[in-house]
């Protein structure tokens, strides 16, 4: 299975902030990589898809960029409904598989 | 817009099969590949399988022995069952709708609200 690894694993920012978090495959996956959002007791939210598209109806302060093993999602302007947890997944093999996720928080 | 929705025991005994439904509501289950994926409580994601509206499969193999997904189209609804349960099959179980990025890949951008199973004697 294709590992992949988040960092950090948590995050404290404020509200303006720009963040950015960081996906890392174990091999080379090109562009195969999705960003999700979940928050407490929901279930996840289709975010970014192929590395750098932007899913319909996501606001364009969510960015992702990145091919090959490094990947990253970027949040231009942290609003308050930003504050969740974020997963990203490959789906270059099977089974796909996802990050631990990084837990964004309010400092 | 197209609606998932979990149902099934929130309690399993040890050994026995797990069973969930997922019914689709809002669009139809043709044309599309659904998936099921699982949330141990406090911990990450974890793919399942899927399955294509016509009836073919593809499953974690991590838990192939064990996982079986099936399609009903004129219900609209696809399930899953796990058999031989243990503490360890205690999750958030989601479905899901997987969509298809053209050469780049899939993912799933419809999500049921998630079942608690817990199993347990």
């Amino acid at each position: 299975d294709i590992q992949m690894t988040q960092s950090p694993s948590s995050l404290s920012a404020s509200v303006g902030d720009r963040v950015t978090i960081t996906c890392r495959a174990s091999q080379s996956i090109s562009s195969y990589l999705n960003w999700y959002q979940q928050k407490p007791g929901k279930a996840p939210k289709l975010l970014i898809y192929a590395a750098s598209s932007l899913q319909s109806g996501v606001p364009s302060r969510f960015s992702g960029s990145g091919s090959g093993t490094d990947f990253t999602l970027t949040i231009s302007s942290l609003q308050p409904e930003d504050f969740a947890t974020y997963y990203c997944q490959q789906s270059y093999s099977t089974p796909p598989t996802f990050g631990q996720g990084t837990r964004l928080e309010i400092k | 817009q197209v609606q998932l929705q979990e149902s099934g025991p929130g309690l399993v005994k040890p050994s026995e099969t797990l069973s969930l439904t997922c019914t689709v509501s809002g669009g139809s289950i043709s044309s599309y590949y659904w998936s099921w994926i699982r949330q141990p409580p406090g911990k990450g994601l974890e793919w399942i399988g899927y399955i294509y509206y016509s009836g073919s499969t593809n499953y974690n193999p991590s838990l192939k022995s064990r996982v079986t997904i099936s399609v009903d189209t004129s219900k609209n609804q696809f399930s899953l069952k796990l058999s031989s349960v243990t503490a360890a099959d205690t999750a958030v179980y989601y479905c899901a709708r997987v969509l298809w990025f053209g050469e780049k890949g899939y993912g799933m951008d419809v999500w049921g609200q998630g079942t608690t199973v817990t199993v347990s004697s």
